[in-house]
């Protein structure tokens, strides 16, 4: 069965300070993967997607990034946080393009102080 | 811009009776919707979605009736159970990787 993990659940970081967020998928080969953000009291914000090994479509304009170094990894980033990142991060992923159902991690809790 | 909407924050139902959760959308362009339940500190887990080609798919107590000429979208539960008490959300799908989310509704089911 697919599985999908995220860490770490929390972080607390300074304003300015880099950042790095995992996300692994096992049990499938070559899954979209999405990240979201959830900030408190709205919806899900989708922020990027990957379709393959190095591509990465970008829906937001932020200082976030994301790659993809492996087929089942995913990883996003900042050089400099800022207060307003801060918010909740889930890693989703989807397979069978006929269902378009999609899988989401445990999530991370980021605030950023 | 909103282009998913779930109007109403929360919801309190008596156990057994039935729940509707509402959407509304304002692009005719989607191509099909998804609703998900998520837990408190948890990623939301898929409960049903539909294609926009049709107006109704159910699966157990769960069922989702779509009104395009409306851009409506609802989430019917029957009979509702303490453990339905979690926030909803309805998402619409453009193309293939666009997902767009709701909100969410606040549902908490009563014994």
């Amino acid at each position: 069965s697919q599985t999908i993990h995220q860490w770490p659940a929390t972080l607390v970081q300074p304003v300015g300070s880099p950042l790095s967020l995992e996300c692994t998928v096992e049990g499938t080969s070559n899954p979209n993967l999405y990240w979201y953000r959830q900030a408190a009291g709205r919806g899900l914000q989708l922020l990027f997607y990957s379709v393959g090994i190095g591509q990465i479509s970008s829906e937001v304009p932020q200082n976030l990034s994301a790659s993809r170094p492996q087929d089942r990894q995913f990883i996003l980033s900042s050089k400099k946080l800022l207060l307003s990142d801060s918010g909740f991060y889930l890693c989703a992923w989807s397979g069978d393009k006929s269902s378009y159902e999609q899988y989401f991690g445990p999530g991370t809790r980021l605030t950023v102080t | 811009d909103q282009q998913v909407k779930q109007n109403s924050p929360s919801l309190s139902v008596q156990e057994g009776r039935i729940s509707i959760l509402n959407c509304d959308y304002t692009n005719s362009m989607f191509d099909y919707f998804l609703w998900y339940k998520k837990y408190p500190a948890e990623g939301p887990t898929f409960l049903i979605s539909i294609s926009s080609i049709k107006d109704k798919n159910e699966d157990g107590r769960f069922t989702v009736f779509l009104n395009k000429s409306a851009k409506h979208l609802s989430l019917h539960i029957v009979p509702s159970q303490p453990g339905d008490s979690a926030v909803y959300f309805c998402a619409a799908l453009r193309g293939t990787y666009k997902y767009i989310f709701g909100t969410g509704t606040r549902l908490k089911v009563l014994a």
